[in-house]
């Protein structure tokens, strides 16, 4: 079966760095989506990987390993308001998203 | 620019009473479209997709059902709700023909079935 495993929660202190991991394990890969979602609300884009390596936007980055089968999304000085779900997805060989069940990243002053 | 609307915002329905939930995609032409469920601590479950008017694929068989009567609408419907229809539900979309285009939702409707 398709599976995409990431940690249930995390806390980190603001200002600090936090490293957010996902392993897949898919029926092919076409790319791996990272979103961030805040409590009641709806997922927003983050970034996407297709190819090894680090992407980096502002203050995230994410990385990938397809050997691995392994991402992680890197939130720098973290601020209060980064406290929010951080969703894993991966699109398999009939382009379809598999979902992680979401990272409750907890930020404390 | 493009634009995703959904409502209602929250939605409170006793068992068995009926729903309808709907979704309008602006500035884009022959985007895909998706209804979405979320449950409390779970991963987001494809209920629906639709690449144009008419063209339904169902991927989680339940007393749900969807429709797309025009380009840039997309309706979710159930005749009756089971209370196991409560959650989370978003509407997305994407570029028509990118395969590999990130996922833009609405704002959800919170559903509550009692």
């Amino acid at each position: 079966g398709q599976n995409i495993d990431q940690p249930t929660e995390m806390t980190a202190t603001e200002g600090a760095i936090v490293q957010i991991n996902c392993t897949y394990q898919t029926s092919g890969f076409n790319g791996l989506f990272w979103y961030q979602q805040h409590a009641g609300e709806a997922p927003t884009f983050l970034s996407y990987n297709v190819l090894d390596g680090l992407e980096e936007k502002g203050r995230f980055s994410s990385f990938l390993s397809r050997s691995k089968g392994y991402s992680y999304l890197l939130l720098k000085e973290l601020q209060m308001k980064d406290s929010a779900s951080y969703l894993c997805a991966v699109m398999d060989s009939n382009y379809q998203l598999i979902w992680g069940a979401g990272t409750k990243l907890i930020i404390k002053p | 620019s493009q634009t995703i609307h959904q409502w209602p915002a929250t939605l409170v329905q006793p068992v068995g009473s009926p729903l309808s939930l709907e979704c309008t995609v602006e500035g884009t032409s022959n985007p895909n479209l998706y209804w979405y469920r979320q449950a409390a601590g779970r991963g987001l479950q494809l209920l629906f997709y639709s690449v144009g008017i008419g063209q339904i694929s169902s991927e989680v068989p339940q007393n749900l059902s969807a429709s797309r009567p025009q380009d840039r609408q997309f309706i979710l419907s159930s005749k009756k709700l089971l209370l196991s229809d409560s959650g989370f539900y978003l509407c997305a979309w994407t570029p028509g023909g990118a395969d590999n285009s990130p996922l833009h939702f609405g704002n959800g409707t919170r559903l509550t079935v009692t």
